[in-house]
């Protein structure tokens, strides 16, 4: 059974410029969510979604977005690029985060902006 | 506010020697409580995780945690650390019915020496 696949895994942008960060669950699971890790913040939580609809949302400021399609594959945006944006960007699935309480992880998508 | 501490950035142990990481948690209602551990280069893999089913919770890897509300603790104990425990550990909670978004503690890093 296939993990969590986020793509790409490493990406150099410049500040400014905008992100699309891809993210695609493990077959059957609806839910999605987003979370920034830093060495100084630590791990963050973005947002989760569930069946296409956002269920919860972090405090990020709205240049961070996020969508999740039919086929519950997600993608998470960020906008107008910012150095302290550089982070490594995880993602988790899971069949109902209401219901297993866990959570698998992809291997992130490390982000970079010069 | 909820959060999560997690006493010592890096605890340094040797092969054989118990293994003991602290969280501690505020909270003014019963938390869900999670420890999850990631290896370089890795997402994060669940340990175990606190639904109120149990206090003393037994997780992969020969890892268990007790919830003792009294000391609003979930410390994370192994008997005998393996060097492939060398990794990060993370303490999480949740108060929302979505365990998706979970608020994480600052990590511990563990060596372990042989």
């Amino acid at each position: 059974k296939a993990g969590v696949t986020q793509t790409p895994r490493y990406l150099i942008k410049t500040r400014g410029q905008q992100v699309t960060l891809s993210c695609s669950p493990i077959s059957g699971h609806r839910s999605v969510s987003w979370y920034q890790q830093t060495p100084g913040q630590g791990l963050q939580f973005l947002f989760e979604y569930f069946s296409e609809t956002q269920r919860n949302k972090g405090n990020f400021p709205g240049r961070f977005s996020g969508r999740q399609f039919s086929n519950s594959r997600s993608e998470m945006n960020v906008s107008t690029l910012e150095l302290g944006d550089s982070a490594l960007y995880l993602c988790a699935s899971s069949l109902d985060s209401r219901e297993t309480g866990e959570l698998f992880f992809g291997e992130g998508s490390r982000l970079t902006v010069l | 506010a909820q959060s999560v501490t997690q006493l010592g950035s890096h605890v340094s142990v040797s092969e054989g020697a118990l293994v003991l990481l602290r969280c501690n948690y505020s909270s003014s209602v019963p938390p869900y409580l999670f420890w999850y551990v990631q290896y370089p280069n890795q997402g994060l893999q669940l340990l175990l995780k606190y639904t109120s089913a149990a206090t003393l919770v037994k997780g992969i890897n020969g890892f268990e945690a007790e919830f003792k509300k009294s000391e609003t603790s979930f410390h994370l104990t192994k008997p005998s650390a393996h060097m492939s425990d060398a990794a990060e550990y993370f303490c999480a909670v949740s108060l929302t019915d979505s365990w998706g978004k979970l608020q994480f503690g600052a990590g511990t890093q563990v060596v372990v020496t042989p």
